[in-house]
């Protein structure tokens, strides 16, 4: 089926320093999605995104936190700063439609090590 | 997004067939019924969805209450690759929010 890549897979960086998670969605969709997931918690949505603009964001979507997708590439999260509480597995995910109940489908995730 | 109501865990054997119930009692009219699941260290997966009839598909049968209030997903002849977190979500498709809310979920264990 469709699928969803991120890249890096595994990052750890030293607290305070800047880092950006990619994901590639798949094509011709047009909604993407960033959730958060610490080890034995469950999934938090952080941030939707549509028609280049932030849709929703949670209370977890914090000032340090920003997306873009410049020019049609890929969907990238940037936290600049990171904290140690921004330590968990990050999850990308890109659905072609809402209205039509069309499904999102998830990437394998970026785990972030904050040190 | 409506609330649901799912067992934090269920135990099953390979080859039996598994019933995961899940409670949604004050569901809307425009709410479907979509279950996810999640192998640990990946992300979640789609299995199945609905909105009033039953559904079938290769990986489960949905089955919906007549009144919406509950719903129960069906896995015949587990196998080991079936161990997984499961989660039952509402989604509006109308409105103007766009996500998807996960709970806990029913972390469904398969004993060879």
């Amino acid at each position: 089926g469709p699928k969803v890549l991120q890249i890096p897979s595994h990052q750890i960086i030293d607290m305070g320093q800047m880092v950006t998670l990619n994901c590639d969605p798949v094509s011709n969709h047009l909604y993407f999605y960033w959730y958060k997931q610490i080890l034995g918690q469950q999934m938090e949505f952080l941030v939707n995104f549509y028609n280049g603009k932030v849709m929703e964001k949670s209370k977890l979507f914090k000032d340090q936190f920003s997306v873009e997708r410049p020019d049609g590439s890929y969907f990238t999260l940037k936290i600049q700063p990171t904290a140690l509480e921004d330590s968990a597995v990050y999850f990308c995910a890109s659905s072609r439609d809402w209205e039509n109940t069309g499904q999102l489908y998830f990437g394998e995730g970026s785990k972030l090590t904050v040190l | 997004d409506a609330k649901t109501t799912q067992p934090d865990s269920m135990e099953s054997t390979e080859g039996e067939t598994v019933h995961l119930p899940c409670s949604h009692a004050t569901i809307s009219g425009n709410e479907y019924i979509y279950w996810y699941r999640q192998v640990p260290l990946q992300g979640p997966e789609y299995v199945t969805h609905g909105l009033q009839q039953n559904t079938t598909n290769s990986m489960a049968f949905l089955a919906i209450a007549s009144d919406r209030k509950s719903s129960t997903l069906i896995l015949t002849h587990v196998s080991l690759r079936d161990a997984a977190v499961y989660h039952c979500i509402l989604r509006g498709i109308t409105g103007n929010t766009r996500k998807l809310i996960f709970g806990l979920g029913t972390t469904l264990q398969v004993q060879p």
